[in-house]
């Protein structure tokens, strides 16, 4: 079972921000969070990822809570075509060496004009 | 960089039938992951291939199976289709490694009837 939960939908308007939530609070020290979204079933599209540290990229901000229970993912100037789902995934090891995501349902989210 | 390049796009086979999925990985990666995704559903872990071995598999019967070349390339045979087994699959390459990204191909929409 996916170790995230997400809410199921969100709307944000074009230009502004859009501030996407995450749940694991059952997140362990070792596994790291990363952000995938994908538009109108093509591929899920690779965002971001961090263990505990804030991280920023070209296309987006992911704030870690210290106690790592939670995490948000920020779109800064939101446009069309962002909208798309968004999931929030803890990336499981099987050991040192091998892990595999575990996808939850994800964010619908839609970008309006 | 071509990325993740999956063949064919689209497949429509009879029940009882079987196929195959192809995949390259993206260049650098020497390690590759089938997901299946249900529609409306975030894609489901199948297998992850290494060194041209299965090291891990998710919760799928033995009907589904797989092969990774030399090259790094990899095969997703499916037996005895169902009509359940109708969905978009999903390969995605990454580096070894604990902290890698993965790439996600466009992805095969297999359709049985």
């Amino acid at each position: 079972d996916a170790k995230t939960t997400q809410p199921p939908s969100m709307d944000c308007a074009e230009g502004r921000a859009a501030n996407l939530p995450c749940n694991h609070s059952t997140i362990s020290g070792n596994e790291y969070v990363y952000w995938y979204r994908q538009i109108h079933s093509q591929g899920p599209q690779y965002i971001i990822h961090g263990l505990k540290n804030n991280e920023t990229n070209e296309m987006a901000s992911l704030i870690i809570t210290e106690d790592r229970k939670s995490s948000t993912l920020i779109l800064p100037h939101a446009t069309l075509r962002d909208t798309a789902v968004y999931y929030c995934i803890v990336r499981v090891p099987w050991d040192n060496y091998g892990q595999n995501f575990v996808f939850g349902p994800g964010t619908r989210l839609s970008v309006l004009p | 960089d071509a990325g993740v390049t999956q063949s064919p796009t689209h497949l429509i086979k009879t029940r009882g039938q079987q196929v195959t999925l192809r995949c390259s990985p993206k260049s650098g990666h020497d390690t590759v992951s089938w997901y299946q995704q249900a529609l409306g559903q975030g894609p489901q872990f199948i297998f992850q291939y290494y060194e041209e071995e299965e090291r891990q598999r998710g919760n799928f019967p033995d009907r589904f199976s797989g092969h990774q070349f030399p090259n790094y390339s990899s095969e997703l045979n499916v037996n005895a289709l169902l009509l359940g087994d109708s969905a978009l699959y999903l390969c995605a390459s990454s580096s070894e490694g604990y902290n890698t990204e993965a790439f996600f191909g466009q992805g095969t929409r297999l359709t049985v009837v």
